[in-house]
């Protein structure tokens, strides 16, 4: 089976810096991704990790250690807009995405 | 836009009603996937079409079924309704090992 474990919440300052964690036990592993959604609509695209190391993308870094099972998600210079959920996945053996129940992160000013 | 296209956006039935749910994928991919979201929950994988075959099932009730057919486009049958079938329904294509391009859900209110 699989497991996906991440905070269920977060709280930040604008102009600061956070790391979301994800832990993982999944039947195979073919790919880590991380989603951002808003209150209400689509889930959107962030990053992709399926080798071991950081992967840089603007503001959002994702990093990956496949041994320990683990990812986190670094969002750097925190604007308000960034107050949303953000979903951990893992793809095991199949090609379907299996979602961790998300952190939903909270940017005061 | 992701270019995944999902209607109705919105649906109020009754219990014991049954709707259908439809989705057209990307430009290109053939893969389509469906996921449940009640409040504050997270994703949860209903099933997956590839090319117009069942590729793999999640936690999908009896009551629902879908399928994906030649244009590629697939429909979500939910049926006999129930109180705890209201959720946000989206559907995601892809072109794998890529990532999901998600609709923007159909909201479904069963009273």
């Amino acid at each position: 089976g699989q497991n996906i474990d991440q905070p269920t919440e977060m709280t930040a300052t604008e102009g600061a810096i956070v790391q979301i964690n994800c832990t993982y036990q999944t039947s195979g592993f073919n790919g880590l991704f991380w989603y951002q959604q808003h209150a209400g609509e689509a889930p959107t695209f962030l990053s992709y990790n399926v080798l071991d190391g950081l992967e840089e993308k603007g503001r959002f870094s994702s990093f990956l250690s496949r041994s320990k099972g683990y990812s986190y998600l670094l969002l750097k210079e925190l604007q308000m807009k960034d107050s949303a959920s953000y979903l951990c996945a893992v793809r095991g053996n199949t090609d379907k995405l299996i979602f961790g129940t998300g952190t939903r992160l909270q940017v005061f000013p | 836009d992701s270019g995944v296209t999902q209607t109705p956006k919105h649906l109020i039935t009754a219990t014991g009603q049954r709707v259908t749910l439809r989705c057209s994928p990307r430009s290109g991919d053939l893969s389509v996937y469906w996921y449940q979201q009640s409040l504050d929950q997270g994703l949860q994988f209903l099933i997956q079409y590839y090319n117009g075959e069942e590729r793999a099932k999640g936690n999908i009730l009896e009551r629902f079924s879908a399928q994906q057919f030649p244009d590629l486009h697939s429909e979500l049958n939910l049926s006999s309704l129930e109180l705890g079938d209201s959720a946000l329904y989206f559907c995601a294509s892809s072109s794998p090992p890529g990532e999901l391009f998600f609709g923007e859900g159909s909201r479904l209110t069963v009273l």
